[in-house]
């Protein structure tokens, strides 16, 4: 079963409008966290916002916070005022605390497109 | 400060060939990671390494090898490349930390005919 699900393999949005990507996870554990990463055509890997199971509030950074809903097991990245450079794939992903390893399990990506 | 490093960036192989991909990092990060990405699969873990000399086995491990002689460099290898393997590989690093994010070289493509 997917521990990660983006139910959105695709969305547009219009230049200065806000924009919600979904993604859901599946985990048992109590303690876990939650990543988002931008991926520009250029093929780049860039981090963008976390959110940890226990965070009280949710995490912001700038123009990107991270609507956290853990009784529905949504973590939900939403942009603000987008912009053109915003244009790119999206990838939620989650860590959960097995360990040692610091692995990552990912979501196979949204692809959001800014129109003018 | 580089971050993460890749070498190449691009490479052609045909089957049968052998390579090693290269990843440095200048972080001193103790956590290194290989990554393919394919299209509608999103991002697989290869192999990682928790520390220096260490290494252990992702998600899609068969057909490739990794060393970590020393903190800093991550080698990916195919000692024999199959067209199932082209692919952009993408090696990361990350922190101690339990919750800290991974960072992310810029990737290597390479095309298997």
């Amino acid at each position: 079963a997917q521990k990660i699900t983006q139910t959105q393999p695709g969305m547009f949005v219009q230049e200065k409008e806000a924009v919600t990507l979904d993604c859901t996870y599946d985990t048992s554990d109590p303690s876990y966290g939650l990543f988002w990463y931008k991926q520009p055509s250029s093929g780049e890997m860039i981090f963008l916002i976390y959110q940890g199971s226990y965070d009280q509030q949710n995490a912001t950074e700038g123009r990107y916070s991270l609507n956290f809903q853990k009784a529905r097991k949504s973590a939900n990245l939403v942009i603000s005022a987008s912009q053109l450079g915003d244009s790119a794939m999206y990838f939620c992903a989650m860590r959960e605390n097995d360990g040692n390893n610091r692995k990552l399990i990912w979501g196979l990506g949204t692809s959001l497109a800014v129109n003018p | 400060n580089a971050g993460v490093t890749q070498t190449p960036k691009f490479r052609v192989l045909k089957t049968g060939q052998s390579m090693t991909l290269l990843c440095a990092q200048d972080m001193n990060h103790e956590y290194m990671y290989w990554y393919r990405q394919d299209p509608g699969m999103g991002l697989r873990l290869i192999h990682y390494s928790v520390g220096e000399g260490t290494t252990a086995k992702g998600e899609v491990p068969d057909g490739y090898n990794v060393s970590r002689l020393k903190k800093q460099n991550f080698l990916l290898g195919l000692e024999s490349a199959a067209p199932s393997q082209t692919s952009v590989y993408f090696c990361a690093s990350s922190r101690t930390q339990t919750w800290s994010e991974q960072y992310f070289g810029p990737g290597t493509r390479l095309t298997v005919t």
